[in-house]
């Protein structure tokens, strides 16, 4: 089954500093990845995605993700954190059915303080 | 360009009650999505419409939850008769087609008491 592991419930970060939130994949044939934010009371949106090519993706917001084959890993970083970068964050993999639908992961709590 | 629309924004019912959401995406986009994300996991997918075809709902339950896409468009996602295990955020997304990125709405929170 395609699947994702989120292994951190949150992570805090000092502001300016770069943070890393972390992804595994574990998927039969080639991963197509997603990051999505949510904060309080609203939907996800969509950071970033992985479909092939260059293994360093960068999206919204000054995001970026790295995705290592060997390590089955696309964690998502930024070089320095805002305090407004405060959110929950979702690692998600397509699935490769008829549907082409997205299996999040549980997400990660990412506190950025002053 | 205007995002993906759903409402109500917050519903609170009570037990063996029913509801029912609406979700209007994107214009344009052919593939609407319903999920569900109970607090303190990720989203997980009732059902996929392709146009106002059904293309998955495996995980849908399907003794209690409906929902139609009639004309292509908007959707509704229905629970008759509701339990307190339907308590969480019902998000609506939409893409241009199957694998496309998609794109969330704001969700609706629904509390069954």
């Amino acid at each position: 089954a395609q699947s994702v592991a989120q292994p951190e419930d949150q992570v805090n970060v000092a502001e300016g500093n770069p943070l890393t939130v972390k992804c595994t994949y574990s998927v039969s044939g080639n991963p197509y990845l997603f990051w999505y934010v949510q904060y309080p009371n609203r939907g996800l949106q969509f950071l970033l995605k992985y479909i092939t090519g260059d293994n360093l993706v960068k999206g919204s917001y000054g995001f970026e993700a790295e995705f290592n084959k060997s390590q089955t890993s696309f964690h998502l970083k930024k070089p320095s954190a805002l305090v407004s970068d405060s959110a929950l964050y979702f690692c998600a993999v397509r699935v490769p059915n008829s549907g082409y639908a997205l299996n999040f992961g549980k997400g990660t709590s990412l506190l950025v303080t002053p | 360009e205007a995002g993906v629309a759903q409402s109500p924004r917050y519903k609170i019912i009570e037990k063996r009650q029913s509801v029912a959401f609406w979700c209007n995406p994107i214009s344009g986009h052919a593939t609407l999505y319903w999920y569900q994300q109970i607090l303190g996991q990720g989203p997980k997918l009732l059902i996929q419409f392709q146009n106002n075809g059904v293309v998955d709902d495996s995980q849908l339950p399907k003794d209690r939850f409906s929902a139609e896409r009639l004309k292509g468009v908007d959707s509704t996602l229905k629970i008759q008769p509701a339990k307190l295990e339907d308590s969480a955020v019902y998000l609506c997304a939409s893409s241009l087609g199957a694998g496309e990125t998609q794109y969330f709405g704001p969700g609706t929170r629904l509390l069954v008491l």
